[in-house]
């Protein structure tokens, strides 16, 4: 079973690009998750999915968009990127149980 | 607001214990979480408190006082795989997890 999986690995962007980032997952867990990790900070809620077809606003949602067609997937989309979106996007998925499992990340960044 | 305090960076020896610390004030509280994150991958989950109390798994232990927002990880036979960092997490009164900003664990031989 591959777990959560996320693409790309790694990207370099030019600021006023638009770009999506991919997270699938194969578990069928209903909540779905995108945070930040940026040096010296912790994990940064972006948007959620608590069920597909319904998504919410996390602690630094500005600049971000997401959407949630089926279970498996929950794509990231920065419209116009900048520089201080600069970072590593974990996606993370999560059901009854208890803890939340993590893909294996995303390092973008925004020149 | 919501605030996660754990030290920076911690150092201990192979075959050792060591106590990462973790402190909070949340708005709410619906658990609290110990994740291991070794440098350049995903978090991966340790351990779950809810009750008071100690919670053992193999050679970590987590530890939690909800009535002084204090938790602590113990790890116990200390090898060099642990070198990594350990993020505490807690699950806030929107059932949304609020993150601390990880302690660097290094261990020496």
């Amino acid at each position: 079973t591959a777990g959560i999986t996320q693409a790309p690995t790694s990207q370099i962007l030019a600021a006023g690009r638009s770009m999506t980032l991919r997270c699938t997952q194969d578990m069928r867990h209903n909540a779905m998750y995108w945070y930040r990790q940026d040096l010296g900070l912790g994990l940064r809620l972006i948007h959620y999915s608590n069920t597909a077809g319904t998504t919410g606003k996390g602690e630094v949602p500005d600049g971000y968009s997401v959407s949630r067609a089926n279970t498996d997937d929950f794509p990231l989309t920065l419209a116009s990127a900048v520089p201080s979106q600069t970072s590593v996007y974990f996606c993370a998925s999560s059901s009854q149980e208890v803890e939340q499992f993590f893909g294996p990340g995303t390092r973008l960044t925004v020149l | 607001g919501q605030n996660i305090d754990q030290p920076t960076e911690m150092t201990a020896t192979e075959g050792a214990i060591v106590q990462i610390n973790c402190t909070y004030q949340t708005s709410g509280f619906n658990g609290l979480f110990w994740y291991q994150q070794h440098a350049g991958e995903a978090p991966t989950f340790l351990s779950y408190n809810v009750l008071d109390g100690l919670e053992e798994k193999g050679r970590f232990s987590s530890f939690l006082s909800r009535s002084k927002g204090y938790s602590y990880l113990l790890l116990k036979e200390l090898q060099m795989k642990d070198s990594a960092s350990y993020l505490c997490a807690v699950k806030d009164s929107n059932y949304q997890l609020i993150w601390g900003a990880g302690t660097k664990l290094i261990i020496k031989p």
